[in-house]
């Protein structure tokens, strides 16, 4: 079983709809971060949490320590939207352990 | 644009072989991280280095080497290359290197490597 796992690993939507990607991580962290990674391969870091919630534009991150899972959730999306998010811990012992991505395509 | 450089872009070379890749992280950031990301794997951790010390391992193998110079930059050595090594080998910097909120990372454009 992976440490980090992320759900679902494919997700296709609407223009418009509310999108939810969930991690579970099964070590004690430090931090969580979430990943945005465009089709061309870049990488953008898009939250950085430790604890409750960060909102960014259209962007929602939340954490519950107690139960090891966050979720990032997507407003109103939109095609541009579409990339891979992958979730990142960095563990008590200062190892950075990824998940495997969610592949998300939003259509018009 | 992030702000990390890295280079060289692309990067084609054979077996047996020793590559450099090399990283400028942003102006102020300290921390200095590598990553590889091959298709069947996924991204992966190697290494972090924070003020030319090394902070943090990962999932770095005997044959390959970094480290940080007094002006930040940091270099990414690959020896013995084998057929797996091919992948995308992404840095990434910040401005402290540990637990601090301040530990947002940002991501150079990759360096892609096919050993053929």
């Amino acid at each position: 079983k992976n440490e980090v796992e992320q759900s679902p690993q494919n997700l296709t939507a609407q223009e418009g709809e509310f999108i939810t990607i969930n991690c579970s991580y099964s070590v004690g962290i430090s931090a969580l971060h979430w990943l945005q990674q465009h089709p061309g391969g870049g990488i953008v870091s898009l939250f950085m949490l430790s604890s409750g919630k960060k909102k960014h534009g259209r962007l929602i991150a939340t954490i519950n320590i107690q139960e090891k899972h966050s979720s990032l959730h997507i407003t109103a999306s939109h095609p541009r939207d579409s990339a891979v998010y992958i979730c990142a811990v960095r563990s008590n012992t200062d190892k950075l352990i990824f998940g495997t991505g969610t592949r998300l395509q939003v259509f018009p | 644009d992030s702000g990390v450089t890295q280079t060289p872009k692309h990067l084609i070379t054979a077996t047996g072989q020793r590559v450099t890749l090399r990283c400028s992280p942003r102006s102020g950031d300290l921390s200095v991280y590598w990553y590889q990301q091959s298709l069947d794997q996924g991204l992966q951790f190697l290494i972090q280095y924070y003020n030319g010390e090394e902070r943090a391992k990962g999932n770095i193998l005997e044959r390959f080497s970094a480290q940080q110079f007094p002006d930040l930059h940091s270099e990414l050595n690959l020896s013995s290359l084998e057929l797996g090594d091919s992948a995308l080998y992404f840095c990434a910097s910040s401005v402290d290197g540990g637990q601090g909120v301040k530990e947002t990372q940002y991501f150079g454009p990759g360096t892609r490597l096919l050993v053929l």
